[in-house]
């Protein structure tokens, strides 16, 4: 059974670009959310996906987006990036549907806008 | 908004004794979760509570849910170097979302 893959590990941008992080999550789970972890801090909820479809968004704006695919795998995507963006971006997968089990944490990516 | 707060921000004690770290909030959870977090590494689930008052147990760790499900404790006895890490609590709301506390930076001397 392999555990939850995000790439890339580390990533380095300018204000104003666009980015796209991957996660793969752990085979048999159906869940994958997104946390964006600023330095020295709890990691914030960004979005949560079930099945293909949004379950539950947090306090960040339309310019953080995302997607899961058929295989479950997601995207988050940030567009127009600011210096506030560099931070830890973890995603999560569970299995069994929003609430009802444990979510294994990715290594995350590290994002630095300069 | 609902807010977790944890205490302390940081604490770096020998190795041997004993610790306790607090996470409050004037809000209810359905369920309170513990991590701990490894520089470069995601959180990794340490405990699940649930029932309010509930006390478990991982070896020389003893997690405590408040009986009103607003607050929670871990306990470390005999701190060992291997403990040295962030440690996070989280509530699930009733939309099923993780609230996250800030954390606590533990570090252990030899």
């Amino acid at each position: 059974e392999t555990g939850v893959t995000q790439s890339p590990t580390h990533l380095i941008k300018t204000r104003g670009q666009q980015v796209t992080l991957r996660c793969s999550s752990q085979s048999g789970h159906n869940t994958v959310s997104w946390y964006q972890q600023a330095l020295g801090q709890g990691p914030q909820f960004i979005f949560q996906y079930y099945r293909e479809e949004e379950n539950g968004r947090g306090n960040f704006p339309p310019r953080f987006s995302g997607l899961q695919f058929p295989n479950y795998s997601s995207e988050l995507n940030v567009n127009a990036l600011e210096l506030d963006d560099s931070a830890l971006y973890l995603c999560a997968s569970s299995s069994l549907g929003p609430g009802t089990d444990t979510q294994y944490f990715g290594p995350g990516t590290r994002l630095t806008v300069l | 908004t609902q807010l977790l707060e944890q205490s302390p921000q940081f604490l770096s004690i020998q190795e041997g004794e004993n610790l306790t770290v607090y996470c409050n909030s004037s809000s209810v959870f359905s369920s309170l979760q513990w991590y701990r977090q490894e520089p470069g590494e995601g959180p990794v689930l340490l405990v699940t509570v649930v029932t309010g008052g509930e006390v478990k147990k991982l070896k020389r760790l003893t997690f405590q849910f408040g009986d009103a499900r607003k607050d929670s404790s871990l306990h470390i006895t005999a701190a060992q170097p291997g403990d040295t890490g962030l440690y996070l609590c989280a509530g699930e709301d009733s939309n099923y979302q993780l609230i996250w506390g800030a954390g606590t930076k533990l570090i252990i001397k030899p």
